[in-house]
């Protein structure tokens, strides 16, 4: 059975604030590991794609870094906002045997309060 | 460029009946992939569909079925229905035009809500 573990399992910031979370996969069979955005009532939305071990990605205040040796990947929020306010999830894709089948976390809920 | 639709948006259903919902993919997507989400629980594969047939399927009973018409459109059945069975249910497309591009981004639908009573 395939684990992926996230943790906090939630959070409650300041505006302003800095963040991160985490996500732990299997090393064996790794194909790309994937961060989705997830606000309530609406479509989760791809953050980003990581594939190389060392990848390191940015989209304006949010950032991820990517470990697959050790199995892991970080994801970063500099100077949270109430919109940044929402479930962060990862999935892991497998090399062999899946297709497109994310594998996916139970995610990191994140709360920014003013 | 229009999204993922899904419909309907919600249901509610009895125990016992069967339920059809379906996912219209992006334009030019050819991958559809279906997922559960219920109280506590990430968010479960079910089965993906590429190019009419079923590619993978996940660790989900008989009942869950689905199939994928010639553009692409796909839908997913489940029969005699159980209380169990209320979740969200998401889909999501993919572009895949050669195993190269395994690695793009899966979008999604905002789900179904069923309900069973």
């Amino acid at each position: 059975i395939l684990n992926v573990e996230q943790s906090p399992q939630s959070l409650h910031v300041q505006e302003g604030d800095s963040t991160n979370f985490t996500c732990s996969f299997p090393s064996s069979n790794f194909y790309a590991l994937h961060w989705y955005r997830w606000e309530t009532a609406k479509s989760p939305e791809a953050l980003f794609v990581m594939t190389l071990n060392g990848d390191e990605k940015k989209k304006g205040r949010i950032s991820a870094t990517l470990n697959t040796k050790e199995g892991y990947s970080y994801l970063y929020i500099k100077g949270s906002q109430p919109e940044d306010s929402a479930t962060y999830l990862c999935a892991f894709k497998a090399l062999t045997g899946g297709g497109n089948k994310l594998t996916f976390g139970t995610g990191t809920q994140l709360k920014v309060e003013l | 460029k229009a999204g993922v639709t899904q419909t309907p948006r919600y249901l509610i259903k009895t125990r016992g009946q069967q339920v059809t919902l379906s996912c219209s993919p992006i334009s030019g997507h050819r991958s559809v992939s279906w997922y559960q989400q219920t109280p506590g629980q990430g968010l479960q594969f079910l089965f993906e569909y590429f190019s009419e047939t079923q590619r993978n399927k996940g660790n989900f009973p008989g009942r869950f079925s689905g199939r994928q018409f010639s553009n692409s459109r796909s839908e997913m059945n489940v029969s005699t229905l159980e209380l169990g069975d209320s979740a969200l249910y998401l889909c999501a497309s993919s572009l895949k035009a050669s195993p190269s591009l395994m690695n793009t981004e899966a979008f999604f639908g905002q789900g179904t809500r069923l309900t069973v009573v």
